[in-house]
């Protein structure tokens, strides 16, 4: 059964730079979709990007000009960094999978979720 | 972008009703919609995908329809657990994106 586990840094101050990672246990890191998405206090969920098995990437175009996804394969961990964040960054950041089937298939795997604030 | 709209936004119900929740998208998506229930401080769950498929594990009370614009889900029997918010999703074309919500709780 594939597990996600993310951690990261839970407070910052505006204008640095928020940092996740997401660790893949119980299955294969290298076939799948791997990705970000956020939900804003109160608010819906909204899509980050994500990086493929082959290391291509796919940004929301909202959050292009801040958004790095990476991977490193050996560790089965994807990452994220997003800089200049400001109080409109405060939200809890999910990672989750798109299986090797492709995006018909849906998000079946998600991290457990870390709730990240932005404030001064 | 694609956006996506649900209705009702809300909705109160009992134990065994039949609920239904709808999902509109401004520009066809054939099947590629997914449907999602979230619990307060929980991920998002996967229900369903492809429109209509049931995903594993998921409770055959639970059933999806619809292709291209307009999408519905359909919970036979309501049952206790069920009282959640729930999401659809489009997987057409990035930036993937969701619909606002319907946020199904106890009458």
């Amino acid at each position: 059964q594939v597990q996600l586990q993310q951690w990261g840094a839970g407070l910052l101050r505006p204008s640095e730079t928020l940092s996740l990672t997401c660790g893949v246990n119980g299955g294969s890191f290298s076939d799948h979709y791997w990705m970000f998405v956020r939900q804003s206090p109160g608010e819906g969920l909204e899509w980050i990007g994500e990086i493929n098995h082959s290391g291509t990437t796919n940004y929301n175009p909202s959050l292009k000009s801040r958004v790095t996804i990476s991977m490193d394969t050996s560790k089965s961990q994807f990452s994220l960094k997003l800089t200049s964040v400001t109080v409109a960054d405060t939200a809890v950041y999910y990672c989750a999978r798109i299986p090797s089937h492709g995006s018909l298939y849906g998000m079946d795997v998600w991290g457990q979720g870390t709730t990240v604030t932005v404030s001064s | 972008d694609i956006q996506l709209t649900q209705s009702p936004s809300s909705l109160s119900a009992s134990v065994g009703d039949r609920v239904t929740i709808t999902c509109r998208a401004t520009q066809g998506i054939d099947y590629y919609l997914a449907w999602y229930l979230q619990k307060p401080g929980k991920a998002p769950n996967l229900l369903i995908y492809a429109a209509s498929t049931l995903q594993s594990g998921v409770p055959s009370r639970f059933s999806g329809s619809g292709s291209g614009t307009e999408f519905t889900l359909t919970i036979s029997s309501l049952q206790p657990e069920d009282f959640a918010t729930y999401y659809c999703q489009q997987l057409k074309s990035f930036p993937f994106t969701f619909g606002p919500g319907t946020k199904v709780d106890v009458k």
